[in-house]
Formats: structure tokens, C-alpha cells, sequence
């Protein structure tokens, strides 16, 4: 069973607020991603990390920022919300080899709904 | 550009039959591909993978089939159970360190 948790799981703000998504993994994974995803369409790449103090965008241009300081921690920020970030963001990690399969565990997602 | 298709919004079988989804992809690059489970309100589960050497890969009532020239996999489920009704995404892995994603096929196992 994955370790890997968010929260919140649900957050409806107000435009404007700025808000933190948080995720936490205890596997020791050097690897973590923040997925986006809107009602049924794919999983949008938006943040990955390959260690402590290692961040990069992903595919999906997003105005969220994210940091790694703990290899266990990965949050994601938005300064100020709009309601086109309201999505679900799906936080996940892998184990950082080189020769695996790229499986990735999935955290239970954060849903945000910005008014 | 989406590299991960699955064209099938949804599908609909009865117990006890075979579930058949289906992913195309168009980047030849990729060197796995994956199969996530989606229940509502969770976030994927792995379910099944298949290396880009591989034609086949079977794991119980899970098979995943790969075609490489016709860059299109599938997944069949048999027999189908009501506990198996999900959304399934196909995902494929570009260097082992990036999954790119399709947007999901719903299955609905009718009792």
C-alpha cells in the first residue's frame, strides 16, 4: 500500500487567496510529481522533482510554484487563486532508478474550486 | 498534441465477460507503458505494465497486449467483475521518469 498523502482533500476559496496544497510521501522517494486534471480528460504533467532543492516544470504551463526542502515533502502553491485553477491535483512519487518501470503511487488528490 | 489516446469515453459490460480498452499512441520513444485504475474520490492505482520489447504481459484476470507497429495497446479484464467498474487510463513512460497520460476510458461492469 503507498504512503503518499494530501491535503486537503477538498478546498473551495475565494479569487485572489493564495493557497498551498500540501504532499507527503514516507516511501524515501527521490521522485515527485503534481498532476492536473480536469473531469474526464488526461493527467496534465504541471511540477516534478528529482530530489531535495530540484524542481522542473512539466508539460502544462502552470501559474503554481512548488519546492522540495525534505526529500518526504512536496507542496504546491498558488498566490493568488483564480477560478481557472478550480481542477483536481494529483500529487505522486516514484522510486528514483534508472531502470524503473516509471510507476508511479498516486496520493488521493486535492479537488480546488476557486469562486 | 496528445501523444496517449484512448478514444473510448466509456464502456459497458456484462459480469463474468471480457472488458476490452484500448490506448494509441504515436511516440515511438516511449519504453513502457502503464495501466492506472481510477475509483472515484482516489487517485490511480497501478495496475499492470508492458515493456516496449514485450507483446505481452499478463497478471490474473489482467492482460495487456502490445503492438508496436501499430503503436496500440489494450487491456483485457476476464472475467469482468461489478468491483472492476473505474476509469482506466493508459499511460506511457518516456525514460522511466515521466508518465504521459490518456484521458481515461470508464468501464461499468453490469451485475
Amino acid at each position: 500500500e503507498a504512503d503518499i498523502y494530501q491535503t486537503p482533500r477538498y478546498l473551495v476559496i475565494g479569487t485572489g487567496k493564495k493557497i498551498t496544497l500540501e504532499c507527503s510521501q514516507t516511501m524515501g522517494h527521490d521522485k515527485m510529481y503534481w498532476y492536473q486534471q480536469d473531469p474526464g480528460m488526461e493527467l496534465h504533467l504541471i511540477h516534478y522533482s528529482y530530489g531535495v532543492n530540484s524542481t522542473e516544470k512539466g508539460d502544462l504551463s502552470s501559474e503554481s510554484t512548488v519546492s522540495r526542502i525534505r526529500t518526504e515533502h512536496f507542496p504546491l502553491t498558488l498566490e493568488s487563486a483564480r477560478p481557472s485553477h478550480t481542477s483536481q491535483y494529483l500529487c505522486a512519487s516514484s522510486e528514483g532508478l534508472a531502470e524503473n518501470t516509471g510507476e508511479l503511487f498516486f496520493g488521493e488528490g486535492s479537488r480546488l474550486t476557486v469562486l | 498534441d496528445q501523444q496517449v489516446k484512448q478514444n473510448s469515453p466509456s464502456l459497458s459490460v456484462q459480469e463474468g465477460r471480457i472488458s476490452i480498452l484500448n490506448c494509441d499512441y504515436t511516440n515511438s520513444m516511449f519504453d513502457y507503458f502503464l495501466w492506472y485504475k481510477k475509483y472515484p474520490a482516489e487517485g490511480p492505482t497501478f495496475l499492470i505494465s508492458i515493456s516496449s520489447i514485450k507483446d505481452k504481459n499478463e497478471d490474473g484476470r489482467f492482460t495487456v497486449f502490445l503492438n508496436k507497429s501499430a503503436k496500440h495497446l489494450s487491456l483485457h479484464i476476464v472475467p469482468s467483475q461489478p468491483g472492476d467498474s473505474a476509469v482506466y487510463f493508459c499511460a506511457a513512460s518516456l525514460s522511466s521518469y515521466k508518465l504521459i497520460f490518456g484521458s481515461g476510458t470508464r468501464l461499468l461492469v453490469r451485475p
